[in-house]
């Protein structure tokens, strides 16, 4: 089966400026998550997503970051204005079904604001 | 606040010896814990589930152990082979959610 996949790859923007993430997940789960990973650092989550619903945000900085998942399926991360702090590789990672499993996570977006 | 550590940030081993990676945590009564696989430049690829009420778990080459009164888990490489090396995070849940908390990794590298 197809993995998860992201674009862009890379990004480069001036701080102050709006970026996007886009994710599509694997065929059938119904479970996305986005995390953000600093240089040497764990991956740390921003926001989980059940089905289109929202079900974890608590970590999300929502005074400039903001997600969606239409139609359960696809889900973009934005981050409006970025600073240079938000500099980092962000992944977007999927499971399927209920209860404790693994999480399958796409090559993520290295984002540099300069 | 919850902790957790990787033993190092760096772990040297030479081909064919067996490695073992550290995992510490605490102020956290994790219900399960996950080992990942991370490669430069990609995401975590998921090796192992553990959880609470089991000592020991197997995967070819791989063996992790979990130890709650220690609050620690033990990720076993066999035979160790060079294109092992890699970063490995271990990933803790508590019961009743979903969320992982990663540790920082250890970067294991197998030497020929």
């Amino acid at each position: 089966e197809a993995g998860v996949v992201q674009s862009p790859r890379y990004k480069i923007i001036e701080k102050k400026q709006p970026v996007a993430f886009w994710c599509n997940p694997i065929s059938g789960h119904n479970t996305l998550y986005w995390y953000r990973q600093n240089l040497g650092q764990g991956p740390e989550l921003l926001i989980r997503y059940e089905n289109e619903e929202a079900v974890d945000d608590s970590q999300l900085p929502k005074d400039r970051f903001s997600a969606e998942r239409l139609k359960g399926v696809d889900s973009t991360l934005k981050i409006q204005p970025a600073e240079l702090g938000d500099s980092a590789v962000y992944l977007c990672a999927s499971s399927r079904g209920q209860g404790v499993r693994e999480q399958y996570f796409g090559p993520g977006t290295r984002l540099t604001v300069t | 606040s919850q902790k957790i550590e990787q033993n190092s940030e760096a772990l040297n081993i030479q081909e064919g010896k067996t490695a073992t990676l550290t995992c510490n945590y605490t102020n956290y009564s994790p219900a399960y814990l996950q080992w990942y696989r991370q490669d430069p430049g990609r995401g975590p690829v998921f090796l192992l589930l553990i959880r609470e009420n089991e000592k020991e778990k197997r995967k070819e080459r791989l063996k992790v152990t979990f130890d709650t009164t220690l609050k620690q888990s033990l990720f076993h490489i066999t035979a160790s082979q060079p294109a092992d090396s890699a970063t490995y995070l271990c990933a803790l849940g508590a019961a009743g959610s979903y969320q992982l908390t990663f540790g920082k990794g250890t970067k294991l590298s197998v030497i020929p």
